[in-house]
């Protein structure tokens, strides 16, 4: 099986633009959780999808969105970009809770 | 709310030696237990978990990890370091449907 691919793995973006990452699930999992990761504030976890419903969020401002479609690929959105967004984004996939999360590599975005 | 604490953000071994990554746990019921590690630009690989059953598991990589509820702890152990084992390690915990939080990690260095 393919695992989580994310895309792009890199990207630049500058202050007050609006960025879409992108995550394809591995086949058959439902469950889709979106990460920031920085070095200071570590692994932050922003919301999770199962079957296209917002099931968990964590405490980000609401510039920072996420929709799942029916295929289970994810999409998350950043608008009005910060320079404190630069960060590695990571998205995850499971069949169900409590299975574990299966990661993909992440996106990189740095804000300038 | 459920918490992880990692002991020691940096640790260092000698390639040979025991390595003992420390995880303790806060929940007032009984949580489900991850080790993740990630190697650099990449994304969360896991380890090891702890859903129910045997309170000692093995993982991959020669990693093991035991449950000790008396002491809310999930200590990750390895009997002899290699030096591909360098990498950052991260504790989980989830309960039930609710999302994985993750400790702030641990850098492990192996010494030659």
């Amino acid at each position: 099986k393919a695992g989580v691919t994310q895309t792009p793995r890199y990207l630049i973006k500058t202050r007050g633009q609006q960025v879409t990452l992108s995550c394809s699930p591995i086949s058959g999992h439902r469950s889709v959780s979106w990460y920031q990761q920085t070095p200071g504030q570590g692994l932050q976890f922003l919301f999770e999808y199962f079957s296209e419903t917002q099931r968990n969020k964590g405490n980000f401002p609401g510039r920072f969105s996420g929709r799942q479609f029916s295929n289970s690929r994810s999409e998350m959105n950043v608008s009005t970009l910060e320079l404190g967004d630069s960060a590695l984004y990571l998205c995850a996939s499971s069949p169900n809770n409590p299975q574990p999360l299966h990661f993909g590599n992440g996106t990189r975005l740095t804000v300038t | 709310a459920q918490s992880v604490t990692q002991l020691g953000s940096h640790v260092s071994v000698s390639e040979g030696a025991l390595v003992l990554l420390r995880c303790n746990y806060s929940s007032s019921v009984p949580p489900y237990l991850f080790w993740y590690v990630q190697y650099p630009n990449q994304g969360l690989q896991l380890l090891l978990k702890y859903t129910t059953g045997a309170t000692l598991v093995k993982g991959i990589n020669g990693f093991e990890a035991e449950f000790k509820k008396s002491e809310t702890s999930f200590h990750l152990t390895k009997p002899s370091a290699h030096m591909s084992d360098a990498a950052e390690y991260f504790c989980a915990v989830s309960f039930g449907n609710e999302k994985l939080t993750f400790g702030t990690g641990t850098r492990l260095t192996i010494i030659p």
